[in-house]
């Protein structure tokens, strides 16, 4: 059982697209990151929420963390094919665990 | 600066041989931590340490182990390797702050056939 529900599971769309993929759990964080991970790579970070409520941008990608901090959103805007990866949720711990990853094509 | 560094990058072994994936980080980090990925999923956690001489299990601990002797170094034990092994393995080292990140190495391709 994952602690962490990500959807969609895959996901292909057109250059210029916009898109949101989710990150789900029944369990309260005290914050939780993004990672995008391209193949042959280690995931890297691109943000962390603490606050519920909190809403933070990176270029044209947008993150939400939920209300209750049980779940967070990650909206991209016109998607590129750099964008191209799997976007992994963990929630943040001594013991960190992921979600099992949207994998994400954008096609030129 | 190398970060996080695991060896070796690929490795075939026959069922019921050993082998130690090693782990070794340069940042001072105290939080260490074993993932495996098998195709197309999200990262597993093995087993974790929260500093020299202290481990603990992860959610799929099962025919591996740890030691945690130094801050740098967290090798991983495989003792008879089974075909459901099979998988990349990524070790990774934070500070465990609330905004800290996980700096993940590039992987260790483990095939047992």
């Amino acid at each position: 059982t994952q602690l962490l529900e990500q959807s969609p599971q895959f996901l292909s769309i057109q250059e210029g697209e916009n898109l949101t993929v989710y990150c789900n759990s029944s369990s309260v964080f005290s914050s939780l990151q993004w990672y995008r991970q391209e193949p042959g790579e280690g995931p890297v970070l691109l943000v962390t929420v603490v606050t519920g409520g909190e809403v933070k941008k990176l270029k044209r990608l947008t993150f939400q963390f939920g209300d209750a901090r049980k779940d967070s959103s990650l909206h991209i805007t016109a998607a590129q094919p750099g964008d191209t990866g799997l976007y992994l949720c963990a929630g943040v711990g001594a013991n960190m665990r992921f979600g099992a990853g949207t994998r994400l094509t954008v096609k030129p | 600066n190398a970060g996080v560094t695991q060896t070796p990058k690929f490795r075939i072994l026959k069922i019921g041989q050993s082998m130690t994936l090693q782990c070794t980080q340069d940042m001072n980090h105290n939080y260490m931590y074993w993932y495996r990925q098998d195709p197309g999923m999200g990262l597993k956690l093995i087993y974790y340490s929260v500093g020299a001489g202290i481990t603990d299990k992860g959610e799929v601990p099962n025919g591996y182990n740890v030691s945690r002797s130094t801050t740098e170094d967290f090798p991983l034990r495989l003792e008879l390797a089974a075909p459901s092994q099979t998988s990349v393995y990524f070790c990774a080292a934070g500070r465990q702050g609330a905004r800290d990140a996980l700096h993940f190495g590039n992987g260790t391709r483990l095939t047992v056939t």
